[in-house]
């Protein structure tokens, strides 16, 4: 069974930094592209950043870019977000995520198919 | 700061067929495939429609996919008191560089 548990959450001051973890199984992690998604209280869905299976390409939202780093540890299944210059708008549920992506009759096509439960920052 | 627009809400009697819309532009829903999320209250989305039209195994028939141009649809036949809850289009946006969500649509089956 695919498993993503996400930790490293909490209350952090703004201008603080927090280190967020994601410890995948079931799956091949390296094949595969990963991401994190927030979820600000009673909002909707923020894509963050993703990384691809190799790490070897990153991007990210406008509103981390700079301040956040995303990482994974193919030897340990891991993947890891590395928030910075915290500020009040960046409390969320943070969601670790699959994802799957290639190119379909010439569409590009992405897609998060496994999300992990989701760890609390809460910047106050 | 979405960049795919979604009714902010929908609603349908048990059995009826309610649709819900995604609105976006050339270099997200126009040149890349849509997929839906469905989020219940206090729980992890979970995918529903990827592919524009494919379900995963598991999502029932009662929820279909399509897209044309530049917008994109969710239908849901047959509403069940279960499928009472949060649903978003997400798309790959090739001048942003990332992974875009609708604003969300609450169904409410009445």
């Amino acid at each position: 069974e695919v498993q993503l548990l996400e930790s490293g959450g909490g209350l952090v001051q703004p201008g603080g930094s927090l280190r967020l973890s994601c410890a995948a199984s079931g799956f091949t992690f390296t094949s595969y592209a990963m991401s994190w998604v927030r979820q600000a209280p009673g909002k909707g869905l923020e894509w963050v950043s993703g990384i691809s299976g190799s790490g070897g390409s990153t991007n990210y939202a406008e509103s981390v870019k700079g301040r956040f780093t995303i990482s994974r540890d193919n030897a340990k299944n891991t993947l890891s977000l590395l928030m910075n210059s915290l500020t009040a708008d960046d409390t969320a549920v943070y969601y670790c995520a699959k994802a799957m992506n290639g190119y379909s009759s010439n569409f590009y096509y992405y897609y998060i198919d496994v999300w992990g439960k989701g760890t609390t920052v809460t910047v106050s | 700061q979405s960049v795919l627009t979604q009714p902010p809400s929908a609603s349908g009697t048990p059995g009826q067929r309610v649709t819900v819309s995604c609105s976006g532009s050339r270099s997200n829903i126009g040149g890349n495939t849509v997929n839906w999320y469905q989020q219940l209250p206090g729980t992890a989305p979970k995918l529903l429609i990827y592919r524009n039209n494919q379900r995963p195994s598991g999502v029932p028939d009662r929820f279909s996919g399509s897209k044309s141009g530049t917008s994109a649809s969710l239908a849901i036949s047959g509403l069940q008191s279960e499928d009472e809850a949060d649903y978003f289009c997400a798309a790959w946006d090739d001048s942003m560089n990332a992974y875009v969500f609708g604003t969300g649509t609450k169904v409410t089956v009445l």
